[in-house]
This record gives structure tokens, C-alpha cells and sequence, in this order.
């Protein structure tokens, strides 16, 4: 079946320019998760939607950054002004339901790159 | 300081070698993800467990909830193993912090 999947697979931008991540969860999966790797670097969680429920946004690294999950579905991850410190790899995942019980699966990521 | 801590951070083997990946976390209290990542970028989950051992294949995963350690087994490993795998908290609010991750590779 279809798994996660992110777009666009690869973005480079001019520094000061905002920019628009998707991430189209697996059907049925209510938690959604946003991560980023910057190069060299671990993983970080951003931001996790479940449902309906107001969104976990407590790891936004700035305001520049905001997302919003439309018909509990569909997930778009805004950057805002890019500097270049925002270049990384933003990964999606998605589980059936919120808890430490449920398997994140995620998308192949979109590499973000600001000149 | 990361909560979540991975040893080795590099490991070489031979192939056919048993391999062992340490985590030591310090805020979940009930279970662990381990993670794999290829070259290409992509993760995929290996294991989400709480207590015991889990087995999949040649990948064998133990936890002790206690000492909140977890240790990610490979016995006759493959060159395919070649990856970096990442054990994650999940804390307490589903929030997932990572370790920094093993980057292992096994030569023919």
C-alpha cells in the first residue's frame, strides 16, 4: 500500500524566501509528525499533530516556522524568510493513532537547501 | 546534553560478524524505537518495544525498562546492513528525541 509521501523531494532557495513542504500522511493515520536532520546532524522533532486536537508545536526552532494539517490529512510545513541555517532534511511521519504504542512510518524527506 | 545516548558512534565489521548497538535514555518510561537509515536518507522502523526482546530476521532488540538501557543486535551481519540506525525516546508525549545515531558499516 501507499506509504508516506513527501514533495518536493528536493528544494534549493534564495535565502530571505519562504518556502512550502507536504507531506501526505498514510490513510487512516491520525498523528502526524514533523522532523528535521540538518547536515551532520541528529534528528529533531518540530511539530506533531493528532486528530483534532491543537497541535504540539513546541518544536518550532524559530516563528518563522509554521505548519497546518488540512481535513486531518494532508500536512504543509512553512518556512518563512529562509536563512540558511534552515537547510536540512525535513522528514514526515505518520502513526494510526497518538502514543508510545503506535510504529511512525516515514516519508523519504524533502532536502531544503538556502543559498 | 542529549537524553538519548548511542555507542558505539562508528562501528566497522566484517561481514558475518555479530554486531551490538548500545542506547542509554533518560526520560521514557515505557518504550524505544530503533530506527534504520540508509545512504540514500530514507528511515525506516525496525522496532518499537517495551519490555523483553523483539526479533526480526537477523535483528534482534532487548530492553531493560529499569535502566532504561536498549541494545539493537545483528548476528551474521551483511554488508545490506551498511546504515545508520538511530534509537529514539518517545518520551511521555509521543515526542520522539532521537540519539545521534551508530553509523555502521560491514565490508564483504
Amino acid at each position: 500500500g501507499a506509504g508516506v509521501s513527501q514533495s518536493p523531494s528536493n528544494k534549493v532557495t534564495e535565502k530571505g524566501k519562504d518556502v512550502e513542504l507536504r507531506c501526505d500522511p498514510i490513510s487512516g493515520h491520525t498523528a502526524l509528525y514533523w522532523y528535521r536532520q540538518s547536515l551532520g546532524q541528529g534528528l529533531e522533532f518540530l511539530i506533531y499533530f493528532q486528530g483534532n486536537s491543537a497541535p504540539d508545536k513546541s518544536g518550532l526552532p524559530s516563528d518563522r516556522f509554521s505548519a497546518e494539517r488540512t481535513g486531518g490529512s494532508v500536512s504543509t510545513l512553512t518556512i518563512q524568510r529562509t536563512q540558511q541555517e534552515d537547510s536540512a532534511v525535513y522528514l514526515c511521519a505518520s502513526s494510526l493513532a497518538r502514543g508510545m504504542s503506535y510504529e511512525q512510518y516515514f516519508g523519504p524527506g524533502t532536502r531544503l537547501t538556502v543559498t | 546534553k542529549n537524553e538519548v545516548e548511542q555507542s558505539p558512534q562508528n562501528l566497522t565489521a566484517q561481514e558475518g560478524e555479530f554486531i551490538t548497538i548500545n542506547c542509554s535514555y533518560s526520560v521514557g518510561i515505557s518504550a524505544l524505537h530503533w530506527l534504520q537509515q540508509h545512504p540514500g536518507g530514507g528511515i525506516v522502523s525496525l522496532f518499537m518495544l517495551s519490555s523483553g526482546k523483539k526479533k526480526h530476521g537477523r535483528l534482534i532488540a532487548t530492553i531493560n525498562i529499569q535502566e532504561k538501557h536498549s541494545s539493537l543486535h545483528i548476528t551474521a551481519s551483511h554488508p545490506r546492513d551498511s546504515a545508520v540506525y538511530i534509537c529514539a525516546d518517545p518520551t511521555n508525549t509521543d515526542k520522539l528525541i532521537f540519539g545521534t545515531g551508530t553509523r555502521l558499516q560491514v565490508f564483504p
